[in-house]
């Protein structure tokens, strides 16, 4: 069974951009969450998607989106992009969702630097 | 507010054992766990406990809780090359988890 994909893997943007990365999960798998981790700030959760629909939400400016596709396929946008946003964003997914115990997979994480 | 405190770094000889502590603040916390993350990898989730368990073990890893104390221990036993890697310490109060800044295990000869 393949793990959670996510692409690209590495992406460079300047100031004011729009960046939109991807997530694959495992397959079978409904929910998908998305992390922002900084050497500042840690790991940080940014929301998670379920059946299609933003179930949770963290503290994130509205900039940062996303959406869930009918294949629970999900992808993350954000815009205007500052400095600030240089991060390591992980994808993670989950079967059900119904547990709050259930295991999160987490892909490799698309590296993003802001110049 | 919610917040969760580890150490930053964890230096052991290979084949001793490994403690790595945790703390957090919220009493109302329904499931702690302990992540691992590789050099250029995600989180891989290595075990949870449940709150109102005192202890879980897991062939190497031992996990203690302390609730009283808001205190959570991993012990890796045996410790090998290969465990050298960032420890996450992560709480779960409702759904959205909140993570530790995390440990790094240096495991040398």
């Amino acid at each position: 069974k393949a793990g959670v994909t996510q692409t690209p893997r590495y992406l460079i943007k300047t100031r004011g951009q729009q960046v939109t990365l991807s997530c694959s999960p495992i397959s079978g798998h409904r929910s998908v969450s998305w992390y922002q981790q900084t050497p500042g700030q840690g790991l940080q959760f940014l929301f998670e998607y379920f059946s299609e629909t933003q179930r949770n939400k963290g503290n994130f400016p509205g900039r940062f989106s996303g959406r869930q596709f009918s294949n629970s396929r999900s992808e993350m946008n954000v815009s205007t992009l500052e400095l600030g946003d240089s991060a390591l964003y992980l994808c993670a997914s989950s079967g059900s969702g119904r547990g709050l115990q259930e295991t999160q997979y987490f892909g490799p994480g698309t590296r993003l630097l802001v110049l | 507010g919610e917040d969760v405190e580890q150490s930053l770094f964890l230096s052991v000889r290979e084949g001793d054992s490994s403690v790595i502590n945790c703390t957090y603040t919220d009493s109302s916390s329904t499931y702690l766990y302990w992540y691992k993350q590789e050099p250029g990898a995600g989180l891989q989730l290595l075990t949870y406990i449940f709150s109102n368990m005192d202890m879980k073990q897991d062939q190497r890893l031992t996990v203690l809780l302390n609730k009283k104390d808001k205190h959570l221990s991993l012990r890796i036993a045996d410790t090998q090359t290969g465990d050298s890697a960032i420890y996450f310490c992560a709480e779960r109060v409702g759904y959205i988890p909140t993570f530790g800044r995390g440990t790094s295990l240096i495991v040398h000869p």
